[in-house]
């Protein structure tokens, strides 16, 4: 597609429940993140992908979050079960290698995956 | 580790009017960029403007243009002629690596309100 694609783009749960969000960043964009935002706040880091790997994973909040990328595309961020804490939107992010001094390296956000625990 | 301070958590300005939205960062290194995202209630990420740490000249970007003052470490964003379809959040960001891990730090963000 012709933007980062996120889905779903909300979801409610309940407190236990596993949830899976998934990214399909920008076509031949190599380099993919996460970020979680909560209600009023700024962004919080929590993974980047360098094609299918992650160079550095301890922007994860807890164990119960993982993240996967396959063939250098898709990710999938998974959050095992999820806490009332964990309600925030998550935000996909692409670019076309690393994030450079280059504007024409700039990340590109989706618009999110708005997950609601109760 | 970079640091980003927005210190106006809103800002409420009139419609046609200029405003300017503060950002300082903190930074050891000798090359960076700075980023300036608007995000509306949608909640989307929408990237504006981009200043590298060595361009000479102010990056503008239509009605968007960044003062950028290296001795200062500060990169206010401008927003000339302002409309109401302005009002939403920004965010000031500047690379990061950490441990190998490229990333986008953020500030706080300022809510912007044009009012008509």
């Amino acid at each position: 597609g012709a933007g980062v694609s996120q889905s779903p783009s909300n979801k409610v749960t309940e407190k236990g429940k596993d949830v899976e969000l998934r990214c399909d960043p920008i076509s031949g964009h190599t380099a993919l993140y996460w970020y979680r935002q909560s209600l009023g706040q700024g962004l919080e880091f929590l993974i980047y992908f360098q094609g299918n790997s992650a160079p550095d994973k301890s922007g994860l909040p807890s164990d119960r979050f993982s993240a996967e990328r396959t063939g250098g595309s898709v990710s999938t961020l998974t959050i095992q079960r999820t806490q009332q804490e964990d309600s925030a939107v998550y935000l996909c992010a692409s670019s076309l290698v690393s994030i450079g001094l280059y504007s024409g390296n700039t990340i590109y956000f989706g618009e999110g995956s708005w997950l609601t625990v109760v | 580790a970079q640091k980003i301070t927005q210190t106006q958590p809103g800002m409420f300005v009139q419609e046609k009017e200029a405003v300017t939205l503060d950002c300082t960062y903190d930074t050891s290194d000798q090359s960076y960029g700075l980023f300036w995202y608007k995000q509306p209630s949608s909640g989307e990420m929408i990237f504006l403007i981009y200043q590298g740490s060595y361009d000479e000249q102010n990056a503008t970007e239509g009605r968007y243009s960044l003062n950028f003052q290296k001795a200062r470490k500060s990169a206010n964003l401008v927003i000339s002629a302002s409309q109401l379809g302005d009002s939403a959040m920004y965010f000031c960001a500047m690379r990061d690596t950490i441990q190998g891990a490229q990333k986008l730090v953020f500030g706080q963000g300022t809510r912007l309100t044009i009012n008509p």
